[in-house]
């Protein structure tokens, strides 16, 4: 059974690092595109990043590059999400979730997501 | 970037009826062209793929249809599981794979 479990709510003051991860299993980890989705607060779904474990490529929205980080731990089945310096606009649900094929796909698995909350 | 335009914002229907969902590309993506639906307080669940091939587990009540840039959910027989809101999503061409701003489909 496919499964991505994601890190717990966080509260962060703006300026603060974070970083969020998303830990899989039922699938080869390495062999499958994952990615991360926002969600600020009452609004719609948002495409930021997605990771190729198997080789670390990585593809950033224009929204998001240089704002986010994106990165796997194959030993781990694990993927990350992370900031250098939080704003109070990232408050935010952040979701992971694994591509359905090749980079080309839909989203077939999703994480229960993340909560950052981003106040001073 | 691909922008997609969902219609209507909020749909009010009764249940045992037909609800019918629209999304719209900025430019031709094909077939490729998903749906979600998300629940409060819950993780989007893929519905849709290829424009009309159900997901596992996803009730025939559910079908999708379209190519290009003009697409359509259909959810006949409406349950009151059914009411949530719903995304679709282009993944044609990259980055990003927007999705729609949703349609919430709510109980008349």
């Amino acid at each position: 059974e496919v499964q991505l479990v994601q890190s717990g709510v966080e509260m962060k003051k703006p300026g603060e690092s974070l970083k969020i991860s998303c830990q899989t299993s039922g699938y080869r980890f390495a062999s499958y595109w994952i990615g991360w989705v926002r969600q600020m607060p009452g609004k719609g779904l948002e495409w930021m990043a997605m990771i190729f474990p198997g080789d670390s490529d990585t593809r950033y929205s224009p929204s998001f590059r240089g704002q986010v980080t994106i990165s796997a731990d194959k030993s781990l089945n694990t993927a990350y999400l992370q900031w250098n310096s939080l704003k109070a606009s990232d408050t935010a649900m952040y979701y992971c979730a694994k591509v359905q094929e090749g980079y080309s796909d839909p989203f077939d698995f999703w994480g229960q997501g993340t909560l950052v909350i981003v106040s001073s | 970037e691909i922008v997609m335009t969902q219609s209507p914002a909020t749909l009010s229907v009764s249940p045992g009826e037909t609800a019918t969902l629209s999304c719209r590309a900025s430019q031709s993506i094909t077939n490729n062209l998903a749906w979600y639906q998300q629940k409060t307080g819950q993780a989007p669940r893929l519905l849709i793929y290829g424009a009309s091939t159900r997901a596992t587990g996803i009730p025939t009540r559910f079908s999708g249809s379209g190519s290009g840039s003009e697409f359509t959910l259909t959810i006949s027989s409406l349950q009151s599981d059914d009411f949530a809101v719903y995304y679709c999503q282009q993944y044609n061409r990259w980055p990003p794979y927007s999705f729609g701003q949703g349609t919430k489909l709510e109980i008349k």
